[in-house]
């Protein structure tokens, strides 16, 4: 079965630094990979997906993901932190097996000032 | 994105006692999924229906009961409450097209006293 690890349950940055948040995967077949961001009190919004195109992926909000098959990750980048970037990310990979996606625990962002 | 609609928003309820979560969609998507996030935890898959009356479990079903006599309706009953199903509930559509992913509604805060 397909499974998602999210490293760091907690990731604190300053504005304007460099945000990195971790997803590895387990597979036996290339995945299709997600990465959800949850505002407080809301439902899960999409970020951005790898569907075996292009390996560096571009989503919204200035976030983008580089798919590295050989190191079975997909780490969700963004160059310079916004407060308004403070939020919940999940990873999620396809292959459940009831078809589903399967999720990461997630990560909570924090912005400093 | 109005596509998918909880109801209600938050619940309060007694232990022992029936309670129904509906999710309501304007998509027309074929498939749609029930989840429940818990701290540490991430989202768990409880129920999901692959189209009008067919439904299987998740990893977490025991205790919960669905149906869709409708495509744009999905109901997550729980049958006799307890306090392990406090939670947020989640209900998600796809179409499982090449590049699926979920859209979410906005959850159900859900207390069991």
């Amino acid at each position: 079965a397909q499974s998602v690890t999210q490293l760091g349950s907690h990731v604190s940055v300053s504005e304007g630094a460099l945000v990195l948040l971790r997803c590895n995967y387990s597979s036996s077949v290339p995945p299709y990979l997600f990465w959800y961001v949850q505002y407080p009190n809301q439902g899960l919004q999409l970020l951005l997906k790898y569907t075996s195109a292009a390996t560096l992926v571009k989503g919204i909000n200035g976030f983008e993901a580089e798919f590295k098959k050989s190191e079975t990750s997909f780490h969700l980048t963004k160059p310079s932190a916004h407060m308004s970037d403070a939020a919940e990310y999940f990873c999620a990979v396809t292959g459940g097996s009831q078809g589903n996606l399967i999720f990461g625990k997630g990560t909570k962002l924090s912005v400093k000032p | 994105d109005a596509g998918i609609t909880q109801s209600p928003r938050h619940k309060v309820t007694e232990t022992g006692t029936p309670v129904t979560l509906r999710c309501h969609q304007t998509e027309n998507h074929r498939y749609m999924y029930w989840y429940r996030q818990d701290p540490g935890h991430g989202l768990r898959l409880i129920h999901y229906s692959y189209g009008v009356k067919d439904t299987d479990k998740g990893e977490v079903s025991d205790g919960y009961s669905v149906s869709r006599s409708k495509t744009e309706d999905f109901l997550l009953t729980l049958e006799s409450a307890t306090s392990s199903q406090t939670s947020v509930y989640f209900c998600a559509a796809s179409d499982r097209g090449l590049d699926y992913g979920y859209t979410f509604g906005s959850g159900t805060r859900l207390t069991v006293v």
